[in-house]
């Protein structure tokens, strides 16, 4: 399996747009799944199949994947959407692969 | 309501061994991949092994091949994982995720809260 690269922080002002990257050659090629990880919280899937959100994620959660990127992207940023987020793709029964994560801080 | 509920993690030393719990309730473990997925302190997600449904075949990260053992108990709808000659390295918040599963994906869409394990002398 190869590895998912992420920026380790993004920053955002409140109210704007977020943007975290996933990159890996040909990233396109594969299912892309992004997930919301609180501390002392479980992990919450945000977005499933690069752009399909999961019952209960806000419309502000969207994302994308071609080429060699997939991005995560959060509209209308809120304080409550600071978190870490990790992207992962499946690659074989013994490669879930997990991206090594972003922080978001929302200013 | 799908929930999952971690519990067995604990201090232990460096060649030891550790039982951990995940029960499970408003849905049947038997019918969908499971995982367990790890947290070092101040590292990422790692994923560290997976059952999968109707054959039960078991899969490891190459770090815990040989050491750790997943496993379920359909009757009480709880998954394990059985943790021998831990290290230093193991030392993490483990959490149990439910799958859901196509053809050319998996994802996790449901995460306990975890457990943590801390291998220490």
């Amino acid at each position: 399996s190869y590895e998912l690269t992420q920026p380790l922080s993004v920053s955002v002002a409140l109210g704007q747009t977020a943007r975290i990257t996933c990159g890996r050659n040909n990233i396109g090629s594969k299912n892309v799944h992004w997930y919301q990880h609180k501390p002392g919280q479980a992990p919450v899937l945000v977005i499933c199949r690069d752009s399909n959100r999961p019952s209960g994620i806000p419309e502000r959660f969207s994302g994308s994947n071609s080429g060699n990127t997939a991005t995560l992207t959060i509209s209308r940023a809120q304080a409550g959407d600071e978190a870490d987020y990790y992207c992962q793709v499946w690659d074989s029964y013994t490669a879930r692969v997990f991206g090594g994560g972003t922080k978001l801080t929302v200013l | 309501e799908v929930q999952l509920l971690e519990s067995g993690g604990g201090l232990v030393q460096p060649g030891g061994s550790l039982r951990l719990s995940c029960a499970a309730s408003g849905f049947t473990i038997s019918s969908y991949p499971m995982s367990w997925v790890r947290q070092a302190p101040g590292k990422g997600l790692e994923w560290v092994s997976g059952i999968s449904t109707n054959n039960g075949n078991t899969y490891y990260a190459d770090s815990v091949e040989g050491r750790f053992t997943i496993s379920r108990d359909n009757s009480k709808n709880t998954l394990y994982l059985q943790m021998n000659s831990l290290r230093a390295e193991d030392t993490a918040v483990y959490y149990c995720a439910k799958e859901k599963e196509g053809a050319t994906w998996n994802y996790f869409d449901y995460w306990g809260q975890g457990t943590l394990v801390t291998v220490s002398s």
